[in-house]
């Protein structure tokens, strides 16, 4: 069975960091693209990172100097650093093999 | 950025009767090797998103034949050939043929 598990969010100050996690399970992760997409509350669905098989990442404006993708073929996970966390940030993160397979999301909140 | 614009942004759709969704993009979603990278999700009510339709007219495993994509270049379809209560929900149309990777601002189909 294909699965995607995301942990790691929180409460977090603005300014502050978190890392989030997605361990990917029943299928060739290394040879996949993977993705971080987000949601606000009662908001549409937002495009965050991504990372290609050859590791090379990819990041939307909002975030890019702040938030760094990375990715443990060895582990069969995908992460999400993220740093200066803003109120704006505050969203569901899923994550997404391709355009294929979501993880049921983790939810950062960013508030003081 | 490439945008890409739904409509209706809502959907009244009385059971039974058919619905249909459009994803208009800024330019032509043909990727180099000649493949158009447009995908459909549909998010039911507090869940996380479900690929329905990707490579424009590719119905995945699963999802009703009620459910059919259409479209090239850079104007697409979503039709439900009749439409049933567990289909509400928002719908949304995913461009992965550039970067950054876009979403549609999403559709609400609900029953009248």
């Amino acid at each position: 069975e294909v699965t995607l598990v995301e942990s790691g969010g929180a409460l977090v100050q603005p300014g502050g960091s978190l890392r989030l996690s997605c361990s990917a399970s029943g299928f060739a992760f290394d040879a996949h693209l993977m993705n971080w997409v987000r949601q606000a509350p009662g908001k549409g669905l937002e495009w965050v990172s991504s990372i290609d098989k050859y590791f090379t990442p990819y990041y939307a404006d909002s975030v890019k100097g702040r938030f760094t993708v990375s990715r443990d073929n060895a582990e069969n996970s995908l992460y999400l650093q993220m740093n200066s966390l803003r109120d704006e940030d505050t969203a569901v993160y899923y994550c997404l093999d391709g355009d294929y397979r979501w993880g049921q999301g983790t939810l950062v909140t960013v508030s003081s | 950025d490439v945008a890409l614009t739904q409509s209706p942004l809502s959907l009244p759709v009385t059971r039974g009767q058919p619905a249909s969704i459009s994803c208009r993009s800024g330019q032509s979603l043909v990727y180099s090797n000649g493949n158009t990278y447009l995908t459909w999700f549909q998010q039911r009510p507090g869940q996380a998103p479900r690929r329905l339709i990707y490579k424009v007219s590719i119905r995945d495993s699963g999802v009703p034949d009620r459910f059919s994509g259409s479209g090239s270049g850079s104007d697409f379809t979503l039709n439900i050939s009749r439409v049933e209560a567990e289909d509400v929900g928002v719908y949304y149309c995913m461009q992965g043929t550039h970067w950054p990777r876009t979403f549609g601002q999403g559709t609400r189909l609900e029953i009248k």
